[in-house]
């Protein structure tokens, strides 16, 4: 298995312009997450799919902020309008999910490094 | 509630000596812990995970670490430090009664420097 898949690994852009960062989860994992990594805060949950569904966004920071997962294989991090303080690397991981062996142990990617000026 | 600290933001040794991260918890039952690290510019790799089995847990790279929950302690230890582990360092915390993945609590990071 290739593992947790990000793109982009780097991404600047200008404020106010929209961001997409997508995800490919492990073949088999049911649960996935979004983090976020700056220096500040350290490593935040943004938000936990299960099935493809969004179980809890409460780290989410704002509106400006959305995630889906269209299926098993794919979810979406974007962020519009962007801003300087989302500068940060954003990573998303995969674990086999609820009831599952290993359930607790996540496999990260590699990040997205994002840098609005 | 659980949380983790990570006692030691930052900890420098020299190559060939031992390393000790600590690590304490808090959790309302019986955790799992886990010890990820994470080497500049890459994501975090898992290390090692106690789950309510063997108190004294190895892990890749001669890392173990020893669950002591009089103390409430996860500490990661290894024999002799190489190069290659300078990096930074996450103790996870997880209470096994929710197996979602929205209950891990990472601690603040610990930064390993080796020098030679």
């Amino acid at each position: 298995d290739a593992g947790v898949i990000q793109s982009p690994r780097h991404e600047v852009t200008e404020m106010g312009q929209e961001v997409t960062l997508r995800c490919k989860p492990i073949s088999g994992h049911n649960s996935l997450f979004w983090y976020r990594q700056t220096m500040m805060r350290g490593l935040e949950l943004l938000i936990y799919f299960n099935n493809n569904v969004p179980i809890d966004d409460s780290g989410m920071p704002e509106d400006r902020f959305s995630a889906k997962m269209p299926n098993a294989s794919f979810s979406t991090l974007k962020i519009q309008p962007s801003e300087p303080r989302d500068s940060a690397v954003y990573f998303c991981a995969s674990s086999p999910g609820q009831g599952q062996a290993g359930a607790n142990v996540l496999t990260f990617g590699a990040g997205s490094r994002l840098t609005v000026l | 509630a659980q949380s983790v600290t990570q006692l030691d933001s930052h900890v420098s040794v020299s190559e060939g000596t031992p390393v000790l991260l600590r690590c304490n918890y808090s959790s309302s039952y019986s955790p799992s812990l886990f010890w990820y690290v994470q080497h500049p510019n890459k994501g975090l790799q898992l290390l090692l995970k106690y789950t309510s089995a063997a108190t004294l847990v190895k892990g890749i790279n001669g890392f173990e670490a020893e669950f002591k929950k009089s103390e409430t302690s996860f500490h990661l230890t290894k024999p002799s430090a190489h190069m290659s582990d300078a990096a930074e360092y996450f103790c996870v915390v997880s209470d096994v009664l929710n197996n979602a993945g929205n209950m891990l609590t990472f601690g603040g990071g610990t930064r390993l420097m080796v020098k030679p």
